[in-house]
């Protein structure tokens, strides 16, 4: 149990379009989801907290404008990359949130988008 | 973004060899957890540890949560190649409505057959 997807594995685009990505928990229902940005030898560094039903909540710096969160429902929330440029080539993670007392709210990671923008 | 501070930074090491890495943080955490990156992947939990003191295992793994709730170790007992990857601790500073995790700078283990 406990399984959280994410499509594109892998993504190639130019500079100037927007990328969607999706991230599902495909046996569980998660009212929040978060997405993550991970550098080259880097740590995840937290970017927004998605709430299904409300608005995204983001982390200081992380423009709100370049980077829509959609969380339509209990098992989907999208990552929309707008206008990307070549800065904004990274590994995007997903994380759902179990939530329960015998889950004890743990954070369930899906497998990461690597975006490349030339 | 805040991060914990994770040390070492990375390892190498001969299999069969026992490996332990620790985070230290200057704030205090509810929750600590010790997660396992391969590349390319998304992290995969290890230990999740959930009160001050508590000592977990899993496997060849065990991790304690410090009593000042400020730090946590992780150790691998008797290495082999497929523990190769980044280990990341992360803490959590409270339920309820953030469950929002801070993660470490992250630890490289490279194990030598």
């Amino acid at each position: 149990g406990a399984v959280v997807s994410q499509h594109p594995s892998r993504v190639i685009c130019k500079s100037g379009t927007s990328v969607k990505i999706e991230c599902r928990s495909l046996d569980f229902q998660a009212t929040t989801m978060f997405w993550y940005r991970q550098f080259p030898k880097q740590s995840l560094m937290l970017m927004a907290t998605s709430n299904e039903g409300s608005k995204a909540t983001y982390e200081q710096g992380v423009e709100k404008d370049k980077f829509l969160i959609n969380h339509a429902s209990l098992t989907l929330s999208t990552l929309t990359v707008t206008s990307a440029h070549p800065e904004d080539s990274s590994f995007y993670i997903c994380s759902a949130l179990q939530s329960g007392a015998r889950r004890r709210n743990e954070q369930f990671f899906g497998p990461g988008t690597r975006l490349t923008v030339l | 973004g805040q991060q914990l501070n994770q040390s070492p930074q990375s390892m190498f090491i001969q299999e069969g060899e026992d490996v332990s890495m620790n985070c230290t943080s200057s704030s205090i955490f509810n929750t600590w957890l010790w997660y396992k990156q391969d590349p390319g992947e998304g992290p995969v939990l290890l230990i999740a540890l959930y009160k001050a003191g508590e000592l977990t295992s899993n496997g060849r793994l065990t991790a304690q949560f410090g009593i000042t709730r400020k730090d946590s170790f992780l150790n691998i007992s008797a290495s082999i190649p497929s523990d190769v990857g980044i280990y990341f601790c992360a803490g959590r500073l409270g339920g309820g409505a953030t469950n929002k995790l801070i993660f470490g700078t992250g630890t490289l283990l490279a194990v030598q057959p």
